[in-house]
């Protein structure tokens, strides 16, 4: 069974660094295919794909936050990490970590965490 | 910037047949994009229900089914039923692993 589950601060404040931790079972992240990617929803609004970081550590990034996102992972401690920079009120959002699992002919996110609320507020 | 579009809310009488659509700001859909459809309800994380274009994932009725619909991926829900009111999100593909959701559409059963 295939479980993923985000940690981090819920609340920051503006121009903070927000770092989450995505803590993964059920899976390797050192098997060939694998990837694990965060996305996030503000209140009421829609999904946005931020990041995603493959088996091999190759990372890609959404073009419009790029230069504020940093994905690493921890395959012995079966971990993701997503740090954003320079926090801003309309940073505030559930963000989720999910599972892209290694099926060819598939792009798609199987398996999602529960999501974490991050609200950025002074 | 690439935008991929979806109807902001639809309508569906119990029983009924709705289709929502997935395109974009500007060309086609086509499998090469390997349209995915995820359904939230408040409060949850999103459910994968299809994946490269029309497959279900598992534990997913067959009453929904996904499509390439003229120049849109398409999600369509056949019988609908009370609970798939929800929020559905499609996401796209766009290669060099960079994907990009829709706006979503909020699915009332009524």
């Amino acid at each position: 069974q295939i479980t993923l589950k985000e940690s981090g601060p819920t609340l920051v404040k503006p121009t903070q660094t927000l770092t989450l931790t995505c803590t993964f079972s059920g899976f390797s992240l050192s098997t060939s295919g694998v990837a694990v990617g965060w996305i996030r929803q503000p209140p009421g609004k829609a999904l946005e794909w931020l990041a995603l970081i493959y088996w091999d550590d190759d990372k890609r990034y959404s073009p419009s936050l790029k230069s504020r996102l940093t994905i690493t992972k921890d395959t012995s401690k079966n971990q993701v990490v997503l740090t954003m920079t320079n926090m801003d009120p309309v940073d505030t959002a559930t963000y989720y970590c999910a599972h892209r699992q290694s099926v060819p002919g598939t792009a798609h996110f199987q398996h999602w965490g529960q999501g974490t609320l991050v609200t950025v507020s002074s | 910037q690439t935008v991929v579009t979806q109807e902001p809310s639809f309508s569906v009488s119990p029983g009924g047949t709705v289709t929502l659509t997935c395109g974009l700001s500007s060309g086609s859909v086509s499998t090469n994009y390997y349209p995915s459809w995820y359904q939230q309800t408040p409060g949850q994380a999103p459910r994968t229900l299809i994946y490269s274009t029309n497959t279900r994932s598992s534990g997913v009725p067959d009453r929904f089914s996904g499509s390439i619909l003229g120049n849109k991926a398409a999600l369509t829900i056949t019988g609908a039923q009370a609970d798939d009111e929800s929020d559905y999100y499609c996401v796209l593909y766009m290669g060099s692993g960079i994907w990009v959701f829709g706006g979503g559409t909020k699915l009332t059963v009524l």
